[in-house]
């Protein structure tokens, strides 16, 4: 069973708030990812980390931040919230081998109204 | 470039039916290959994986054979049930990189 977990699963917040979507796993992964998953299902990546102090963006621009000052914890914030985030994003942890597959933690509904 | 591309749903089938969802990809050098299934509101589960040509992965009566003069990696079951109704992606992970490639995705539902 994996080891990843997100807070909240569901958050309704207000334009212009500012959210932070926290993400924690304990395999001891040193590659974690978030990504943004669309109502036609299709996953876009957009940011991910190699390992502490390591952070890239994705292929989808962001208007999110992330950061990783530790192994375990990955958290995503949107400094103002607009409608237009209001999505599914998803976490996901992997270790350094490529043959090693990808966990997913459970998701958080993000909904700006 | 790294890419993966999978049939579009939904795909509609009678319980006990035989299920293909069909998979390729263009990849550098000799990636994995994974299948995933999302239930409703959860995140992706690893269903099966194969890591080098030839392989063939298999879980739960799901099964995929990596196919690299094909490029591909359908997913099959033999017999379909309610409970497999799901969205199922395909991705890859290529050597020397350490990002996932997903497909679209692929819903199935299953009616009794």
């Amino acid at each position: 069973e994996a080891d990843i977990y997100q807070t909240p699963r569901y958050l309704v917040i207000g334009t212009g708030k500012k959210i932070t979507l926290e993400c924690s796993q304990t395999m001891g992964h040193d590659k974690m990812y978030w990504y943004q998953q669309d109502p036609g299902m299709e996953l876009h990546l957009i940011h991910y980390s190699y390992g502490v102090n390591s952070t890239e963006k994705g292929d989808l621009s962001s208007e999110s931040t992330v950061s990783r000052i530790r192994t375990e914890h990955f958290p995503l914030t949107l400094e103002s919230a607009r409608p237009s985030h209001t999505s599914q994003y998803l976490c996901a942890s992997s270790s350094g081998p490529s043959n090693t597959e990808a966990f997913f933690g459970q998701g958080t509904r993000l909904t700006v109204v | 470039g790294n890419s993966v591309t999978q049939m579009e749903g939904p795909v509609t089938l009678s319980e006990e039916a035989f299920l293909t969802i069909n998979c390729t990809y263009t990849a550098t050098g000799y990636p994995s290959l994974f299948w995933y299934v999302q239930y409703p509101g959860e995140g992706l589960q690893l269903l099966l994986k194969a890591t080098k040509a030839d392989d063939k992965g298999s879980n739960k009566g799901f099964e995929a054979t990596y196919r690299k003069e094909t490029t591909s990696f359908h997913l099959e079951k033999g017999s379909v049930q309610v409970s497999d109704s799901a969205v199922y992606f395909c991705a890859l992970k290529a050597n020397n990189f350490n990002k996932f490639y997903f497909g679209s995705g692929t819903k199935l539902n299953v009616k009794p």
